[in-house]
């Protein structure tokens, strides 16, 4: 398996720009997660995921966060519109909740300036 | 991806050394632990994990061990590689949650 896949691996976007996270998880894992990693804040979950329904978005920072699941092969996280403090790694995580805890994507480092 | 940068706490060992890692866990009804290690520019990767009703696994070079008494958990690496450089994170689950939470992490920085 080639593990959790994120695209794009580097966006950099002006601000007020709408910009969209993709991640395809593990075949066969029915949760999927999206993290934010700041280095004031370490890893925060923003959005879980369980058989393709949004479970927990309590932590998608305001309304200009949303995040779809469409499939169970792959999701979308999208900020419009784009703020600079919106700057982060973004990971994607899935699993199928048996041993090895979540299996995390190489992640997005998100730039706007 | 890059790990969390300037503020993690540091650890600087010798390779060849033996590494302890350790971490205090915030939630007294979680009952399952795991390590994780993230290299720069990765995303965390699973090292070892443990459950509440144990409290020392090991694995290859790794031994984690949990002490529920005062919510630690600690992760040894023995014979510390260059390769071992990295952020090491602990998460903590359990007590009827399905949430991951991680600590801050440590910065581990071997020495030739």
């Amino acid at each position: 398996d080639a593990g959790v896949i994120q695209s794009p691996r580097h966006e950099v976007t002006e601000m007020g720009q709408e910009v969209t996270l993709r991640c395809k998880p593990i075949s066969g894992h029915n949760s999927l997660f999206w993290y934010r990693q700041t280095m004031m804040r370490g890893l925060e979950l923003l959005i879980y995921f369980n058989n393709n329904v949004p479970i927990d978005d309590s932590g998608m920072p305001e309304d200009r966060f949303s995040a779809k699941m469409p499939n169970a092969s792959f999701s979308t996280l999208k900020i419009q519109p784009s703020e600079p403090r919106d700057s982060a790694v973004y990971f994607c995580a899935s699993t199928d909740w048996g041993n090895y805890g979540y299996t995390f994507g190489s992640g997005t480092r998100l730039t706007v300036v | 991806g890059e790990s969390v940068g300037l503020h993690l706490p540091t650890l600087s060992v010798q390779e060849g050394d033996n590494s302890i890692i350790n971490c205090a866990y915030s939630n007294s009804a979680s009952d399952y632990f795991i390590w994780y290690k993230q290299e720069s520019g990765k995303g965390p990767q699973f090292i070892i994990d443990i459950r509440s009703n144990m409290d020392k696994r090991q694995g290859q070079r790794v031994t984690v061990l949990l002490n529920k008494t005062v919510k630690h958990l600690s992760l040894q690496i023995a014979a510390t590689q260059p390769g071992d450089s990295a952020v090491y994170f602990c998460a903590e689950s359990g007590g009827g949650t399905y949430k991951y939470i991680f600590g801050t992490g440590t910065r581990l920085k071997v020495l030739a």
